[in-house]
């Protein structure tokens, strides 16, 4: 079955800090990926996705997510985080000729003041 | 563009009894799904439309639900004999093609 795995549960950092969420999905052919973000109290909004050409994607707030296809691996980072940060992170993917898309089960990042 | 609208924000029903949920996708918007969250875990597919046409429906749901979108504006989510089990956050969301989703706030769906 189609999937996509994210490694951390919870993720506790400093301000300043660098981030990486470990992201990866399933064989499926190919796929357009995506980095959702839910901060407290607020819905799920769009962070970055990738389709297609430059697997270094840049989104939003400094974000950028890296496509590994040999490693079906799409991580995202950030240099240096924020308290602003702190929020729920979900990767997820869709299939070229499907219609859903697929979604992990969320990475809680916690940056400390 | 005022964004996804869902209603209720919260819903608390007893067992056994019938819940709808309402969603008004973006206007423009082609592409509308329906997704269950519950804590811990990401959002699950439930069904999704494209314009009037529901196109996939998830195997894990039950004949008790029932979604529907008259002439591909805005949705409907039907539980009927609600479970306990229901109990979770269902949102809505709705794109144009396959280029990322807007998200709705979703309705909180208490079964008690």
């Amino acid at each position: 079955a189609q999937s996509v795995s994210q490694h951390n549960h919870h993720v506790i950092l400093s301000e300043a800090a660098s981030l990486e969420l470990g992201c990866n999905y399933s064989y499926g052919g190919t796929v357009n990926l995506f980095w959702y973000v839910q901060y407290p109290g607020q819905h799920l909004q769009l962070l970055l996705k990738y389709f297609s050409g430059d697997p270094l994607v840049k989104g939003i707030k400094g974000f950028e997510a890296e496509f590994i296809k040999s490693k079906f691996s799409f991580n995202l980072r950030k240099p240096s985080v924020q308290w602003s940060d702190t929020a729920e992170y979900f990767c997820a993917v869709s299939y070229t000729g499907g219609f859903k898309t697929i979604f992990g089960a969320g990475t809680r990042l916690f940056v400390k003041a | 563009d005022t964004g996804v609208s869902q209603d209720p924000r919260h819903k608390i029903t007893k067992r056994g009894q019938n819940v709808t949920f309402r969603c008004d996708p973006i206007s423009e918007h082609n592409r509308l799904y329906w997704y269950r969250q519950t804590l811990g875990q990401g959002p699950e597919f439930l069904t999704y439309f494209q314009n009037e046409a529901q196109l996939e429906k998830s195997r894990l749901l039950s004949d008790r639900f029932s979604a529907e979108r008259p002439k591909g504006s805005f949705s409907t989510l039907e539980i009927q004999r609600t479970e306990q089990g229901d109990s979770a956050m269902y949102l809505c969301a709705s794109s144009l093609e396959n280029y990322g989703y807007t998200f709705g706030s979703g309705t909180r769906l208490t079964v008690v």
